[in-house]
């Protein structure tokens, strides 16, 4: 089965810093990517996706993510966190065999002003 | 853009008593909806996978019995957590899908559900 690691598990940054958060999955073969948002108080909302093509994929908010197939990852980045940033993210993976995704355990992100 | 309404936002129970937590798509028609449960510092834990006019189908671990699913139509999905526990407390959230997860790939959340049994 696969499986997601996020190893950013809390992350605290100043205004105007730059944000990497870590996604790793365990699965050899075709997988769509994903990563969503929840802010204090909301529903999980989605961030960004791939399936196929460029492996950078741009979303919301100024938020990219790069699929790199050799690494088993898909990074989620942000050159310039703001205060409103504050939030948990998350990563998942669907496999070709399954329409379910695995999420990752959740990054907590806190920016100050 | 689909939108899926779930209540109550908290809830507070007594141990021994049931809660029932609804999850509705208000614009597209859910043909599946999928219920997760989340403990602090850990991941969505996927509990069970319901398709319209079907039983449910529940991931290992998962007490039948306890969380009852019912997909009775294809706007609404509720989950009721039969003579909650203190361990029951959690954040529950379900997320819907127009086409065997295949409409939106997004799978539309609800926004969660906190429950407390006290």
């Amino acid at each position: 089965a696969q499986s997601v690691s996020q190893h950013n598990h809390h992350v605290i940054l100043s205004e105007a810093a730059s944000l990497e958060l870590g996604c790793n999955y365990s699965y050899g073969g075709t997988v769509n990517l994903f990563w969503y948002v929840q802010y204090p108080g909301q529903h999980l909302q989605l961030l960004l996706k791939y399936f196929s093509g460029d492996p950078l994929v741009k979303g919301i908010k100024g938020f990219e993510a790069e699929f790199i197939k050799s690494k088993f990852s898909f990074n989620l980045r942000k050159p310039s966190v703001q205060w409103s940033d504050t939030a948990e993210y998350f990563c998942a993976v669907k496999t070709g065999g399954s329409y379910i995704p695995t999420f990752g355990r959740g990054t907590s992100l806190i920016v100050h002003p | 853009g689909a939108v899926v309404s779930q209540h109550p936002s908290r809830v507070i129970c007594k141990s021994g008593t049931s809660v029932k937590i609804e999850c509705r798509s208000l614009d597209f028609q859910a043909t599946t909806m999928f219920w997760y449960r989340q403990f602090p510092k850990q991941s969505l834990m996927l509990m069970a996978t319901s398709n319209e006019g079907s039983k449910a189908t529940y991931e290992q671990g998962v007490e039948k019995d306890k969380f009852l699913i019912n997909h009775a139509s294809l706007t609404l999905s509720t989950l009721t957590v039969t003579s909650a526990h203190p361990e029951d407390s959690s954040f529950y959230i379900c997320s819907a899908s127009g086409d065997r997860g295949k409409a939106n790939y997004g799978y539309t959340f609800g926004s969660g559900t906190r429950l407390t049994v006290v």
